[in-house]
């Protein structure tokens, strides 16, 4: 069974720094994916991440994903408040053929300024 | 384009009783997956339907049942509610094309308080 971990689960930080949220997943997985979720709202695709090596970026934030690791980041550079969210990764496995998504807990961002 | 819907937003339930939540999908996506989100477990995967069939189910108890229609349209069902049922029931909505398959469109949720 995929289970999905994520470090930390709370990340308290300043404005202007960088920082890293880990994505460790137990077995073979051909996606990965990162959500956003502001308090009180829904998740947000942010990136998705298909193959080994994949880097995406948006902004300040990229994600990479290492298969053979089982690992996935998501770099947060010179932070802003507007990025204080709770971050989900998740990945995607194929029981019989068909894609299931199993999430991690979250990493709670908060930007202090 | 419209999102994902979810109706209703609230609900409150006593213990026993049973609720149905309904999601509508973003035109054109086929598969419908449903999660529960709590504060101590995060987000757990309910089951997932795509053109009516139910294709994956979570480790959740029978009493947690769902249906898609033809149209894609997916309703919920928990039957006896429990105190623990309390929760976000959100719903995803996918069906893409090439790299962006499969990326979930979440909907605003419904919060269930059983009391």
């Amino acid at each position: 069974e995929l289970k999905v971990e994520q470090n930390p689960l709370f990340l308290s930080m300043q404005e202007g720094k960088n920082y890293t949220i880990y994505c460790n997943y137990s077995t073979t997985s051909d996606r990965l994916y990162w959500y956003r979720q502001d308090p009180g709202k829904s998740l947000e695709s942010l990136f998705v991440l298909l193959s080994n090596g994949a880097v995406k970026q948006e902004g300040r934030l990229m994600a990479s994903l290492d298969t053979k690791a089982r690992l996935s980041t998501l770099h947060i550079t010179a932070a802003v408040h507007d990025l204080s969210a709770t971050y989900f990764c998740a990945a995607g496995s194929l029981p019989g053929g068909y894609q299931k998504v199993t999430f991690g807990i979250g990493t709670k961002l908060q930007v202090i300024p | 384009k419209a999102g994902v819907t979810q109706t209703p937003r609230y609900l409150i339930k006593t213990r026993g009783q049973q609720v149905t939540l309904s999601c509508s999908p973003i035109s054109g996506h086929r598969s419908v997956s449903w999660y529960q989100q709590t504060p101590g477990q995060g987000l757990q995967f309910l089951f997932e339907y795509f053109s009516e069939t139910q294709r994956n189910k979570g480790n959740f108890p029978g009493r947690f049942s769902g249906r898609q229609f033809s149209n894609s349209r997916s309703e919920m069902n928990v039957s006896t509610l429990e105190l623990g049922d309390s929760a976000l029931y959100l719903c995803a909505s996918s069906w893409g094309t090439g790299e962006k398959k499969n990326i979930q469109y979440f909907g605003a949720g419904t919060r269930l308080s059983v009391l």
